[in-house]
């Protein structure tokens, strides 16, 4: 089965600009996982969905990042302005329906911001 | 938040070589897991642990849930070139999503 889609793999923005990430989880899977990953550190989860639902965005920067799943299928994240210390790499992760603790990760995004 | 640290930061080995590292916390976990990320990829489960000292193996690697809760290990026996990568663990408590640790970097030399 195809994995965890992810576009762009690569963007550089300037500072105060907007960007957008787009993912495709894996087909049937109902939960996806949008996470932060700074150079030299572990994945730190921004946002978790069920189907189009949200139900863990407790890390979500909610003043400048937003994120949706209209048709529980394919999401966003964006990020409006973006700062200096939002480089990072964004990594998006599926899960499937009663299926156990395996998250399957995409290739993600790599973000810089000048 | 709960925060996880991980042992060594990064590894030298030769090939051929054993590896252990391990994976801490001042919090009790549920389920520990370990993860492997190549670079330009995301992290790949590796091995998932449920109960205080539950040793799993998978290939060359074994990772035993420690009997406190607090912490796990990973071992990797006769490492390989491919087995070069950044390993992370991860925690959680029943209910909650998982936290990562900062990783270890390995690097094997032939």
């Amino acid at each position: 089965e195809a994995g965890v889609a992810q576009s762009p793999r690569y963007k550089i923005i300037e500072k105060r600009q907007s960007v957008a990430f787009w993912c495709n989880p894996i087909s049937g899977h109902a939960t996806l996982y949008w996470y932060q990953q700074i150079l030299g550190q572990g994945p730190k989860l921004l946002i978790q969905f069920q189907n189009n639902g949200v139900v863990d965005d407790s890390q979500l920067p909610k003043d400048r990042f937003s994120a949706e799943r209209l048709k529980g299928v394919d999401s966003t994240l964006k990020i409006q302005p973006a700062k200096l210390e939002d480089s990072a790499v964004y990594l998006c992760a599926s899960r499937k329906p009663a299926g156990g603790v395996e998250q399957f990760f995409g290739p993600g995004t790599r973000l810089t911001v000048l | 938040g709960q925060q996880l640290n991980q042992s060594p930061q990064s590894m030298f080995i030769q090939e051929g070589e054993d590896v252990s590292m391990n994976c801490t916390s001042s919090s009790i976990f549920n389920t520990w897991l370990w993860y492997k990320q190549d670079p330009g990829e995301g992290p790949v489960l590796l091995i998932a642990l449920y109960k205080a000292g539950e040793l799993t193996s998978n290939g060359r690697l074994t990772a035993q849930f420690g009997i406190t809760r607090k912490d796990s290990f990973l071992n990797i026996s006769a490492s390989i070139p491919s087995d070069v990568g950044i390993y992370f663990c991860a925690g959680a408590v029943y209910g909650q999503n998982f936290v990562f640790g900062p990783g270890t970097r390995l690097s094997v030399l032939p």
